[in-house]
């Protein structure tokens, strides 16, 4: 059973970089399906960050386009979310969840794992 | 992008009640669509994809239908279990988009 596991700093201050991390277990990265980040700021819905594939392929929300990147280390079996010059606005919590497609992005998310709370904050 | 409207955003129900929840597409989005189901403090579960294909181990109480821009999420008999909020996304075409959202809860 594929589980995925967010962790990184609960605090960020404004106009700095975002950084997590997802862990995968129970499933290789280099085995297929495309790896995803999902944000939801506290009391409102999901939004899609973007996607990555074992190769770094990657498709990103045009919203957050400018400031986001995803990258992927086959060797650990983890993705990571960088997200850059964040403000107030980028207070979510963060999830990382794994396509429904194991060849191709299908574009909706089966495994998620529990989400890891980020605050902007100075 | 396709905005994904849902209705209501509040639904106050009973434990046996039949509950309707719709979701409306600014676009056609064929019948690529899928229902989440989110519990606080829990990520949301996948309930159904493709409008109306129950994924495994989700009860045959929920049910999708709906095609184009107009779909609904039926519970036929609601169960404790059920109070929760639900989310509607579009898989037409990036940005994958979600509903804001219905909040089901105890009447």
């Amino acid at each position: 059973q594929v589980q995925l596991q967010e962790s990184g700093p609960e605090l960020v201050k404004p106009s700095e970089t975002l950084s997590l991390t997802c862990a995968v277990s129970g499933y290789s990265i280099t085995s297929g399906y495309y790896w995803v980040w999902v944000r939801q700021p506290p009391g409102k819905g999901l939004e899609w960050i973007g996607t990555i594939n074992h190769s770094g392929t990657t498709y990103y929300n045009p919203s957050l386009k400018s400031r986001v990147s995803i990258s992927v280390d086959t060797s650990k079996n983890q993705f990571f979310l960088n997200l850059n010059s964040v403000a107030a606005a980028d207070t979510a919590l963060y999830y990382c969840a794994r396509d429904a497609g194991p060849m191709a992005v299908v574009g909706f998310f089966a495994y998620w794992g529990q989400g890891t709370l980020v605050t902007v904050s100075s | 992008d396709i905005q994904m409207t849902q209705s209501p955003s509040t639904l106050s129900a009973s434990v046996g009640d039949r509950v309707t929840v719709t979701c409306r597409a600014s676009q056609s989005i064929n019948s690529w669509l899928t229902w989440y189901q989110q519990k606080p403090g829990k990520a949301p579960k996948l309930l159904i994809s493709k409008a109306s294909t129950l994924e495994s181990g989700v009860p045959s109480r929920f049910s999708g239908s709906g095609s184009g821009t107009e779909f609904t999420l039926t519970i036929s008999s609601l169960q404790p279990d059920d109070f929760a909020t639900y989310y509607c996304q579009q898989y037409k075409s990036p940005p994958w988009t979600f509903g804001q959202g219905t909040r089901v809860e105890i009447k």
